[in-house]
Order: structure tokens, then sequence, then C-alpha cells
């Protein structure tokens, strides 16, 4: 099983370009995520969609938009890139509240 | 806002030591999950503690979930190279009282583990 998979693995942006970092799971989870994670600050969650169609805010969407047409992709848009945007970005999945997948993460610069 | 605290932030041990990494918090969890990220790769799931004051070993690995449920614990035994890592704690977030949580989690800042050789 592929599990979550995540792309690209690298990426370096200029301050105010976009991009769309794509997450797809195979193993039909309803809830997806995706989470930032920066040093000593543990990973905070973004965006979440409870199925395909339903999204919602977590604790730092300024800056970001999701979108859930299909159970298996949950990509993730930045519009107007800022330095305050470099992270490593991760994604993951659950079928249930207790267990969540993650994928490999997405390693994002902003000059 | 429910917040996990953890320490210590940084741990670097020898090979064959025992070492404890804490998860404190102000308020109740109904559970707590304990994660290992390796660098390069997304955090696994060790285990999730549920019961207050429940111990789950995980071969040399022992999780202690505290009797209030607002602490957890991680304990290693005979530390190895292959331990080191990224720890992580993670809980359930409510946005109200009686609400689901829809599995979103609140992380710890974690702990960076590296044991020498």
């Amino acid at each position: 099983n592929a599990g979550v998979t995540q792309t690209p693995k690298f990426r370096i942006l200029k301050i105010g370009q976009s991009m769309t970092l794509q997450c797809t799971q195979d193993m039909n989870h309803n809830y997806m995520y995706w989470y930032r994670q920066d040093p000593g600050m543990g990973l905070k969650l973004i965006y979440y969609s409870v199925g395909a169609g339903i999204t919602d805010k977590g604790e730092v969407p300024n800056g970001y938009n999701v979108s859930r047409s299909t159970t298996e992709d949950f990509p993730l848009r930045l519009e107007l890139a800022a330095p305050s945007q470099t992270s490593v970005y991760f994604c993951a999945s659950s079928y249930s509240e207790n267990i969540q997948y993650f994928g490999a993460g997405t390693r994002l610069s902003v000059l | 806002t429910q917040l996990l605290e953890q320490s210590p932030q940084f741990l670097s041990i020898q090979e064959g030591e025992n070492l404890t990494v804490y998860c404190n918090s102000s308020s109740v969890f109904s559970s707590l999950q304990w994660y290992r990220q390796e660098p390069g790769e997304g955090p696994v799931l060790l285990v999730t503690v549920v019961t207050g004051g429940e111990v789950k070993k995980l071969k040399r690995l022992t999780f202690q979930f505290g009797d209030a449920r607002k602490d957890s614990s991680l304990h290693i035994t005979a530390a190895q190279p292959g331990d080191t890592g990224l720890y992580l704690c993670a809980g359930p977030r409510y946005l109200n009282a009686g609400g689901t949580s829809y599995g979103k989690l609140t992380f710890g800042q974690g702990t960076i583990l590296t044991v020498h050789p």
C-alpha cells in the first residue's frame, strides 16, 4: 500500500509566487489534514476535511486554501507565497479519531 | 485552548542509558498519542493511551497516562542509536464539550532524542 503520498518533496518559491502541494491517499479514509512543522513548534493544523466536499480551518489557515473534490485527494494551495510560509508541510489521513497516517512531507522554502 | 508542553526539548545520551520524556497539560485529554518522526519522514504513531493511569509497553518503550489524564510520559530503557528521532505527543482537539474532534490533534513541540553509539 502506498498510504499517503505527497508531492513535491522539495520546492523553492519566490515571494509572491503560487503553488499547490499535492496529497493523495489510497486507504479510503474520510478524514484528511494539512499540518505545517516549524523547528521547536511541533505540528500546527492548517486545514482539515471530514469528507469529499467538506473542509474547515485549523489553527493557522491564513495564506492557504484547500479543496476536497474526491475522497483520495486533498491539495493545499498557496496563493501569494511569503517567507513566513517556509516550513515542512505534512498531509495526514485518518479513518477514526485516534489514528493518523502521515505522508513524508514537502519541504518548502520561500525566498 | 488545549496546549501540550513537552520536556526536555533536546536529549543527547549514550547508548545503554535510560531516559524519560514528559508531556504535560493543564487540560484533561480523553486520550494521548505518542509519535516518532525520523529525519525526512512523517510522524508514525507509536501508541495511544486512553485510561487514566494506563501503562503500555512497546519493547523497551513504556508509556504512561497520568491518573488525571493531563499528562503522559515515555520511558526508554537501554536506549539504542536506532531510537534517535523526534518524539511527539498529541491529543484530540475539541471545538466544544461533548462534540467530536474529527480527528484533529494538538501536538506538543517535540523532544529531539539523539543516542550516541
